[in-house]
């Protein structure tokens, strides 16, 4: 199964250290989203690649979030400087016409 | 942009029973999806239904894009089926816009 992966899948920081999350895609999908869903919400939007040009960024996303998708191949999320309101699911997807999600990675910032 | 709603926010059903689940959007669309997540936390895409109907063994949806809205029917429920279930929904190469999800339970 080549589905969409993600590493790690929990990850738990102290408030102020810079994490970074990896996401490998279905490999002939060229659109790579990342969405981040809190409790009892639906996931929301915060930027998305085709192949490897970062074509939409969310006003949720602030400075101190950076993607990356070199070579239009897997993507990095990095959050610098974390605040404990940055605790929450980081989900990546591929869409071919149907969209694929990954697992997941829980961040909790303490 | 789009907006999406979803009703019932919640639903508790018996096992055997069947239910309707509705998703609302507020603009034309070029792509509509549901989605299940599991109490693990992965979603799972259940259809792709831009417009007209589907069905995949006891869960079928129907899409009727001229009056905005879809529905997803689950038949003869099973504990299995517990989890939230979520539309997206987008206006074309843009990223696909979630509401809130309706929680099913589902009881032995």
């Amino acid at each position: 199964d080549t589905g969409v992966s993600q590493d790690p899948r929990h990850k738990i920081t102290k408030r102020g250290q810079n994490v970074t999350f990896r996401c490998d895609p279905i490999s002939e999908h060229n659109r790579l989203y990342w969405y981040r869903q809190t409790l009892g919400q639906g996931p929301e939007f915060l930027t998305y690649f085709q192949n490897e040009a970062q074509l939409e960024k969310s006003r949720l996303l602030s400075d101190r979030f950076s993607a990356e998708r070199p070579k239009g191949s897997f993507s990095t999320l990095e959050i610098q400087r974390t605040e404990q309101g940055d605790s929450a699911m980081y989900l990546c997807a591929s869409r071919g016409y149907k969209q694929f999600f990954g697992p997941g990675t829980r961040l909790t910032v303490l | 942009g789009i907006q999406v709603e979803q009703s019932p926010p919640d639903l508790i059903l018996q096992e055997g029973a069947n239910s309707t689940l509705r998703c609302n959007f507020s603009d034309s669309v070029n792509n509509l999806q549901w989605f299940h997540q599991n109490p693990w936390g992965q979603l799972i895409n259940l259809f792709y239904i831009p417009s007209g109907t589907k069905q995949n063994g006891r869960l079928s949806a129907t899409t009727v894009a001229t009056e905005r809205y879809s529905l997803l029917y689950i038949s003869s429920s099973q504990t299995t089926d517990s989890g939230v279930y979520f539309c997206a929904a987008d206006s074309g190469n843009t990223p696909l816009v979630f509401g809130k999800g309706t929680r099913l339970s589902v009881i032995a």
